[in-house]
């Protein structure tokens, strides 16, 4: 079974610009997590899709937004970069609401460096 | 406020001795923990989980994990420790139990072992 995929791998962008961060989640699996990590604020959760809804969200601005497709496949989209945005940016997918083990597999990541 | 905590920061220690990887978090509710692994320039992997039940946990590699509720804390530890364990761990919480996914991360521990 294919684990969960990122693409892409690496990325650099210049202040102001916008950016598409793409997740497959692995085959079954209907939730896709997103997080950030950077050496100063650690792992921070951004937020979730379940069936193509946002199920949770964490605390960042609206420049940061996601979606989901029907096949799970999900993306984010960051606006306006900032040099702040420079992270790993981490994608996690579970099986869902159905699954209680709560047991989220994690992608390679992608990271996203900000000029 | 919800907080995790992972006391020490870097934690060197000799192959074959013991291990124990501290982490706290703030609030005694119910909860869901997990320990994470981080490999240099990958995702995270699960190392194991505290849903319900017994208190201490086993996961893979070797590592469990004892709940302690009145503490609240979930301290990983490890009876002899091999060069292969050498990564970032990460101690997460989910004070959700919806069965969504979003998780609160510890600032994480290095693990250096020491041949």
């Amino acid at each position: 079974k294919a684990g969960v995929t990122q693409t892409p791998r690496y990325l650099i962008k210049t202040r102001g610009q916008q950016v598409t961060l793409s997740c497959s989640p692995i085959s079954g699996h209907r939730s896709v997590s997103w997080y950030q990590q950077t050496p100063g604020q650690g792992l921070q959760f951004l937020f979730e899709y379940f069936s193509e809804t946002q199920r949770n969200k964490g605390n960042f601005p609206g420049r940061f937004s996601g979606r989901q497709f029907s096949n799970s496949r999900s993306e984010m989209n960051v606006s306006t970069l900032e040099l702040g945005d420079s992270a790993l940016y981490l994608c996690a997918s579970s099986l869902g609401l159905a699954d209680y083990s709560y047991e989220q597999y994690f992608g390679p990541g992608t990271r996203l460096t900000v000029t | 406020a919800q907080s995790v905590t992972q006391l020490d920061s870097q934690v060197p220690v000799f192959e074959e001795a013991p291990v124990e990887l501290r982490c706290n978090y703030s609030s005694s509710v119910s909860v869901y923990l997990f320990w994470y692994v981080q490999y240099p320039n990958q995702g995270l992997q699960l190392l194991l989980k505290y849903l319900s039940g017994s208190t201490l946990v086993k996961g893979i590699n070797g590592f469990e994990a004892e709940f302690n509720k009145s503490q609240t804390s979930f301290h990983l530890r490890k009876p002899s420790v091999h060069i292969s364990d050498t990564a970032e761990y990460f101690c997460a919480v989910s004070w959700d139990q919806t069965g969504a996914n979003n998780l609160f991360f510890g600032t994480g521990t290095r693990l250096t072992v020491i041949p």
